[in-house]
């Protein structure tokens, strides 16, 4: 069955102190992985799509990451306001719908 | 701000009744999906409409219903409602009609008494 885990489900990190985030897929056929952003209650929201192994992108203190079995959002230096729930989703082949993974509530401290 | 409205943003209802959800999409995007996030179930695809036509469905209620109309916008129908269905419910819209990156409105967060 095609899916989607992210680990770990919480991560606090002092303000500074790197780390990843992970997604890890059982998906035979990908064709693009999304991480997302979402504040409490408020909607998702996008940072970045990823479509073949071996692919990178960054935004400001984040970059993500792929590869053929995971994806990693990585986190330099976080501030306090980097502090979210981190999604990732993906979309098959011949599966048009978006499939979220639980997500990893990030906290950062001052 | 993604540029997708939502509205409204908050509603109280009761068991048994309708209710609809609007959204407008960012200008210029033909995609307009439907999501369901609750605490237990996190968030899941309802449906998909490109450029006024249902393009896939997830598992939506029969009692849940869907249109995007000509000028873009959607209405994502609830009846019969129940105490389940709270939850907030999202709109996302992309310019392109697969596997674009969806940008999310804020929800709509339902409340059943």
């Amino acid at each position: 069955e095609d899916q989607v885990t992210q680990s770990p489900e919480a991560l606090r990190l002092q303000e500074g102190e790197s780390s990843s985030l992970n997604c890890s897929y059982t998906v035979s056929g990908l064709r693009g992985l999304f991480w997302y952003r979402q504040d409490p209650g408020k909607g998702p929201e996008f940072l970045f799509t990823l479509y073949s192994a071996g692919e990178e992108k960054e935004k400001e203190r984040l970059k993500a990451t792929l590869t053929k079995k995971e994806s990693f959002l990585h986190i330099t230096a976080p501030k306090p306001e980097d502090s979210a729930t981190y999604l990732c989703a993906w979309i098959g082949f011949g599966n048009e719908k978006l499939t979220f993974g639980t997500g990893t509530r990030l906290t950062i401290i001052p | 701000d993604s540029g997708v409205t939502q509205t409204p943003k908050h509603l109280i209802t009761a068991t048994g009744q309708r209710v609809t959800l609007r959204c407008s999409p960012r200008s210029g995007d033909l995609s307009v999906y439907w999501y369901q996030q609750s605490l237990d179930q996190g968030l899941q695809f309802l449906i998909h409409y490109y450029n006024g036509e249902e393009r896939a469905k997830g598992n939506i209620l029969e009692r849940f219903s869907a249109q995007q109309f000509p000028d873009l916008h959607s209405e994502l129908n609830l009846s019969s409602l129940e105490l389940g269905d709270s939850a907030l419910y999202f709109c996302a819209s992309s310019a392109d009609k697969i596997s674009g990156p969806q940008h999310f409105g804020d929800g709509t967060r339902l409340s059943i008494l």
